[in-house]
C-alpha cells in the first residue's frame, strides 16, 4: 500500500547512544517532515525537507539532524540520546496539499 | 507566529451524544485547517478540512466551519459512538512557516 514507513516502531535507548529512525514514502512528494509528539504540546516539528539535497529546521531542532539524498527516504538521527528526547516521532509527507503520517515511532531513553 | 489553540480534554461523553470540540487559531493571511483522528496505537489520520473562510468540512458525521470572522474551525459530531473514542487534532497549514501547526490535542472518550 501506498503510504509512509516507519521503523521501527519502538526503541528503548540509553543516555548518549545514537540511532536513526527511518522514513520511506512511495508517493513521489517532494516534501517530507518529521515531528515529535508530547502529552499535552500537540506535534511539533524538528525538520523538515521540500526536495532531495534540501533540508531545514523547523521548531525543536537541536539534538537531531536529517539528510535527504533520495525523494523517498528522510532520515532521523539522533547524535547523541537523552532523556528528554524521550517521545513518540512521526513522519509526515506533503502531497497536493495533503499531509499523509507514519505509524510512529515510540522512543524512550533511559 | 501562527498558532492554534484547543480545548482542553480530556472530554467524556455517552454514546449518542452531541460532540463540539473548540478550536481557534492565529494566522497571517487565509491558512488552510485541519482536523486530525489519532486512535489508539495509531498515527495521524486526516478527518477533514477546508481551504477558505465558510467552508465547511465533513467526513464520517464529523463537520467543522471555517470561521474567519472569529477565527475558528469547531469540530461538530451529531451522535458520537464508542469507536470515535480518539484523539483530535486541531491543525492550520501556514504557507509563510511551510509547515502544519498543531493544537495540543482533545482526547474524548466515549462510554456506551
Amino acid at each position: 500500500n501506498a503510504g509512509v514507513t516507519q521503523t521501527p516502531k519502538f526503541q528503548v535507548l540509553k543516555t548518549g547512544q545514537s540511532m536513526t529512525l527511518q522514513c520511506a514514502q512511495d508517493m513521489n512528494h517532494e516534501y517530507m517532515s518529521w515531528y515529535r509528539q508530547d502529552p499535552g504540546m500537540g506535534l511539533r516539528l524538528i525538520h523538515y525537507s521540500v526536495g532531495a539535497g534540501i533540508t531545514d529546521q523547523g521548531e525543536v531542532p537541536n539534538g537531531y539532524n536529517v539528510s535527504r539524498s533520495t525523494t523517498e527516504d528522510f532520515p532521523l538521527r539522533l547524535l547523541s540520546a537523552a532523556p528528554s528526547q524521550t517521545s513518540v516521532y512521526f513522519c509526515a509527507s506533503r502531497g497536493g496539499g495533503s499531509y499523509t503520517f507514519g505509524s510512529g515511532t515510540r522512543l524512550t531513553v533511559v | 507566529g501562527d498558532s492554534v489553540t484547543q480545548m482542553e480534554g480530556p472530554v467524556t461523553l455517552s454514546e449518542e451524544a452531541f460532540l463540539t470540540i473548540n478550536c481557534t487559531y492565529t494566522a497571517t493571511g487565509y491558512p488552510s485547517l485541519f482536523w486530525y483522528v489519532q486512535y489508539p496505537g495509531e498515527g495521524l489520520q486526516l478527518l477533514l478540512k477546508a481551504t477558505k473562510a465558510d467552508d465547511k468540512g465533513s467526513n464520517k458525521g464529523f463537520e467543522a466551519t471555517y470561521r474567519k470572522e472569529t477565527t475558528s474551525f469547531h469540530l461538530e459530531k451529531g451522535s458520537v459512538q464508542v469507536s470515535d473514542s480518539a484523539v483530535y487534532f486541531c491543525a492550520l497549514f501556514s504557507g509563510g512557516y511551510n509547515k502544519l501547526i498543531f493544537g495540543a490535542g482533545t482526547r474524548l472518550a466515549v462510554h456506551p
